[in-house]
C-alpha cells in the first residue's frame, strides 16, 4: 500500500536557519505528493504539489520540495526560517486512480528567535 | 472568493446521540472530502464525492457513519449513537475535480467532543 512517512515528528530551528522536513513515500510508481501546513487553529493550507512535471517543486512562502525517486523522496525545505512558520506540516500522497490523501504523521516545526 | 466552510466550528454531546455535521464547497467544485483528525489517528480519509454520488466511502469507520450530498453541493455527515472514540475534528475539502492532480481546499474543521 502506497503510503508516507515523515521521518521526525518535531523539529527545532532558529530564526534565519535553513529549514529541512523529511519525508519519504513507499510506492513501486510515482505517486502525486503535497507537502500540507496547519498553523495552530487554522485549516490545511496547501504549500506545494508534485505532478512529475518537474522534480523541483516551488511552494508558499519560500518553501521548496524536491522529488528524488532513486531515494523515493520528497523533502521539504526553505533556505531562512521565520517564526511565522511554526506550524504542523505534513507530507501526503495520493494513489494513481484515487482521490483520498494519504497523510504523514506530521512534524511540528519550531521556530526559536 | 469564499473558501469551505464548515459548521458547527464546535460540537460537544453526549455519547448515544447523533451529530449532524455539515459542510459547504467552494462553488463550482464537484468534488467534496471528508476527512477525520484525531489524536490517536493522524489525518484519515473517510468518504469522497463526485457530484452527488459517493464512489468512495472505504474510510468510514463503522455503519455508524454516513454522509451526503445534495444538489452537487451542501454535504452533511452525520454519526448516530456517538461514541467517545468519535471525538476528532472533522475536516472537509473540496476540488474541481478537473483532473488528478486537482488540489483540495480545507475548511476549517469541526471539532466534536463526545462527553
Amino acid at each position: 500500500a502506497q503510503s508516507v512517512t515523515q521521518l521526525d515528528s518535531h523539529v527545532s530551528v532558529s530564526e534565519g536557519t535553513p529549514v529541512l522536513l523529511r519525508c519519504n513515500y513507499s510506492s513501486s510508481y510515482s505517486p502525486s505528493l503535497f507537502w500540507y501546513v496547519q498553523h495552530p487553529n487554522k485549516g490545511l493550507q496547501l504549500l506545494l504539489k508534485y505532478t512529475s512535471a518537474a522534480t523541483l517543486v516551488k511552494g508558499i512562502n519560500g518553501f521548496e520540495a524536491e522529488f528524488k525517486k532513486s531515494e523515493t523522496s520528497f523533502h521539504l525545505t526553505k533556505p531562512s526560517a521565520h517564526m511565522s512558520d511554526a506550524a504542523e506540516y505534513f507530507c501526503v500522497s495520493r494513489y494513481t486512480g484515487r482521490r483520498a490523501l494519504t497523510f504523514g504523521s506530521g512534524t511540528r516545526l519550531q521556530v526559536q528567535p | 472568493g469564499a473558501g469551505v466552510s464548515q459548521s458547527p466550528s464546535n460540537k460537544v454531546t453526549e455519547k448515544g446521540k447523533d451529530v449532524e455535521l455539515r459542510c459547504d464547497p467552494i462553488s463550482g467544485h464537484t468534488a467534496l472530502y471528508w476527512y477525520r483528525q484525531s489524536l490517536g489517528q493522524g489525518l484519515e480519509f473517510l468518504i469522497y464525492f463526485q457530484g452527488n454520488s459517493a464512489p468512495d466511502k472505504s474510510g468510514l469507520p463503522s455503519d455508524r457513519f454516513s454522509a451526503e450530498r445534495t444538489g452537487g453541493s451542501v454535504s452533511t455527515l452525520t454519526i448516530q449513537r456517538t461514541q467517545q472514540e468519535d471525538s476528532a475534528v472533522y475536516l472537509c475539502a473540496s476540488s474541481l475535480a478537473s483532473g488528478g492532480t486537482d488540489t483540495q481546499y480545507f475548511g476549517p474543521g469541526t471539532r466534536l467532543t463526545v462527553l
